[in-house]
């Protein structure tokens, strides 16, 4: 079974905190992906990795920045943390050429 | 660019009733997936549809994919409490990309 694990799952920190949420996966799959979920907007990508180092801007990564220096890892991080970042934080993964995500348990972050 | 739109976003039912939830999608997609998701939890991938007319069923839900209409529909059948939960719908972006594009999901509760 695709395992994705996430580290954290409750998280709070104070506005103007650096914030670092790590995603692993154990499938050896291409793709990895940083996603927030708030109520009434559903999924929005944040950023997508297709290969180690590389990665790509998703619909809002104004704020956060990402880091991919294993394939199997990928790190969100928030430069200065702010209230409106609060929000539920998911993480996938998938191999290259198959659409199909594999999602972590989700990082709830509360920056106050 | 794709959209992927859900109707209804919320849907209250009684046990034993049938029901069917929409995927609507704005451009050609050549893959559609659903996920379910349950309260603070993350999402579990539920069906994989790849091309037109198909259709997977497991347990009481049933999907279906039709490309020409570019609508996906899953369909609940006899419905039980268990089967409460938040039911999202997702599309390949197009060119090939291996972004999901998902809907805002549809909130499902099962009453007695």
């Amino acid at each position: 079974d695709v395992k994705v694990t996430q580290s954290s799952r409750y998280l709070v920190k104070r506005t103007g905190e650096k914030v670092f949420l790590e995603c692993v996966q154990d499938m050896d799959h291409e793709n990895m992906f940083w996603y927030r979920q708030d109520p009434g907007l559903g999924l929005r990508l944040i950023y997508f990795s297709y290969d180690v180092k590389m990665k790509e801007k998703g619909d809002i990564p104004e704020g956060y920045s990402v880091s991919r220096e294993k394939k199997e890892r990928f790190s969100l991080i928030l430069e200065s943390a702010s209230t409106n970042q609060t929000s539920m934080y998911l993480c996938a993964s998938s191999p290259a050429g198959e659409g199909e995500q594999y999602f972590g348990p989700g990082t709830r972050l509360t920056v106050t | 660019e794709l959209k992927v739109e859900q109707n209804p976003l919320f849907l209250s039912m009684q046990e034993g009733k049938n029901y069917t939830i929409y995927c609507n999608y704005s451009t050609t997609s050549d893959r559609l997936y659903w996920y379910r998701q349950d309260p603070g939890k993350s999402l579990e991938s539920l069906f994989v549809l790849l091309s037109n007319g198909a259709v997977k069923q497991e347990g009481r839900l049933m999907a279906s994919l039709d490309t020409k209409a570019r609508l996906s529909t899953l369909h609940i059948t006899a419905a039980v409490h268990d089967l409460s939960a938040t039911y999202f719908c997702a599309g390949g972006a197009q060119g090939g990309s291996e972004k999901l594009v998902f809907g805002k999901g549809t909130k499902l509760t099962v009453n007695p």
